[in-house]
């Protein structure tokens, strides 16, 4: 069963548009998610977790436990956001841990 | 760099054939995990190991299996190659502990089965 939905494979915007990348979730425990972003030719790297609620690149996410959602968004975006965007769940097994990943959104920003 | 670093960055193999990829984490870093990236299916996590031991699976093959040497550096080894095995492996490590939830990944290593 998919753990992490991104429902958009692709997202397109211009320049200066508000952007939402969305996410949702199904976890029984409590959740803690994670957005990770690879732009292109890097590596793929930590974005921004729902427990810091913190805004990086002026991105933000709010975990939203009703919706079971966890949706990125950013009000004016730049042609620097362009990239693959990767929602993350943290899962525990057996007392161990793993990040569960969503299929990704290629966002493009247009000039 | 002292970042994850992952060989090999390409490899062209058969149908049948078996391959190792190897992943050095970060200095420091005792966790190491493996994702399989395919076209569709996004990144699907395969193993972790903590200090050398396996501490998490998850979708991975009886086909493939991995470990983790007393330096930290970590081989995934994929045997009895199909098509379907074509892909991106990335290898990812992690501090002590994983509860911060970030993963530092190495650059992939492109499987391609013929």
């Amino acid at each position: 069963a998919q753990r992490v939905t991104q429902p958009e494979k692709l997202l397109s915007v211009f320049k200066g548009a508000p952007v939402e990348l969305k996410c949702n979730y199904s976890y029984s425990g409590s959740p803690e998610l994670f957005w990770y972003v690879q732009y292109s030719r890097q590596r793929l790297q930590l974005l921004l977790r729902h427990i810091s609620r913190e805004s990086i690149k002026g991105f933000t996410a709010d975990l939203n436990k009703g919706e079971t959602s966890f949706h990125l968004k950013k009000p004016f975006a730049q042609e620097e956001d362009s990239a693959m965007y990767y929602c993350a769940l943290r899962e525990d097994q057996g007392g161990s841990e793993k990040l569960v990943f969503g299929k990704g959104t290629k966002l493009t920003v247009n000039p | 760099d002292s970042g994850v670093t992952q060989t090999p960055k390409h490899l062209i193999t058969a149908t049948g054939q078996r391959v190792t990829l190897r992943c050095s984490p970060r200095s420091g870093d005792l966790s190491v995990y493996w994702y399989q990236q395919s076209l569709d299916q996004g990144l699907q996590f395969l193993i972790q190991y903590y200090n050398g031991e396996e501490r998490a699976k998850g979708n991975i093959l009886e086909r493939f299996s991995a470990q983790q040497f007393p330096d930290l550096h970590s081989e995934l080894n994929l045997s009895s190659l199909e098509l379907g095995d074509s892909a991106l492996y990335f290898c990812a490590s992690s501090a002590d502990g994983f509860w911060t939830g970030e993963l530092f990944f190495g650059e992939g290593s492109r499987l391609t089965v013929l």
